[in-house]
């Protein structure tokens, strides 16, 4: 069974500043797709950013970017230019490419994150 | 695009009472639906797969006559959680993986439901 560990339970940065929210997970899949999921108090669940594992290249999504380390088996969100809609909970969530599960998203239990004016 | 909706938004019963709740796919049509159930200040946890056509496949623990799920159609899942208690009470969000495009893989989000039975 996959595990998603997130360390982090929360965490603050300053308005226009940069922060890193870290996320490890446990597999023996060799593929397969990490998420960044952002639920803000509103509770709707919103795709940050996916990265697929058989790419070397980090996945960017403007202000998103991700640290991607497969042999670290490790999947860092960072955030730059924080704005007051950054805040939000974020989860880090893992899902297989194939087979049986197949589809299923494994979530971390999420990092919550409060952008300071 | 990729939207997905869920009714009700908030939904609030007698113990003892079935309570249906909706998730569409607006934009896109899905052949894969989940159903999430997320306790307070809590991750989400994956409750059943739902398949179009076929039946849904529960997660160890999880009731299936308990939860009854159908999808009837590639954009309509509905969940009815059967004679409801108030430890049934919690958030439950849907996902939808679009078929027949290049990112399957993704799920999107309906806004949630929020059931508490009294």
């Amino acid at each position: 069974a996959q595990t998603v560990t997130q360390s982090q339970p929360e965490m603050s940065v300053q308005e226009a500043e940069t922060v890193t929210l870290s996320c490890t997970y446990d597999t023996s899949e060799n593929n397969y797709y990490l998420f960044w999921y952002k639920q803000p108090p509103s509770r709707q669940m919103i795709l940050v950013i996916r990265q697929e594992a058989y790419k070397q290249q980090n996945a960017t999504e403007n202000r998103f970017s991700v640290n991607f380390q497969k042999a670290a088996k490790s999947f860092s969100l960072k955030i730059s230019d924080s704005q007051l809609g950054d805040t939000a909970m974020y989860f880090c969530a893992f899902m297989k490419k194939s087979g049986a599960g197949s589809y299923q998203l494994t979530f971390g239990k999420g990092t919550k994150l409060s952008v300071i004016p | 695009g990729a939207v997905v909706s869920q009714h009700p938004s908030r939904v609030i019963c007698k113990s003892g009472t079935s309570v249906k709740i909706e998730c569409r796919s607006l934009d896109f049509q899905a052949t894969t639906m989940f159903w999430y159930r997320q306790f307070p200040k809590q991750s989400l946890m994956l409750m059943a797969t739902s398949n179009e056509g076929s039946k849904a496949t529960y997660e160890q623990g999880v009731e299936k006559d308990k939860f009854l799920i159908n999808h009837a159609s590639l954009t309509l899942s509905t969940l009815t959680v059967t004679s409801a208690h108030p430890e049934d009470s919690s958030f439950y969000i849907c996902s939808a993986s679009p078929s027949g495009r290049v990112v399957w893989d993704t799920q999107y989000f309906g806004p949630g439901t929020r059931l508490t039975v009294l």
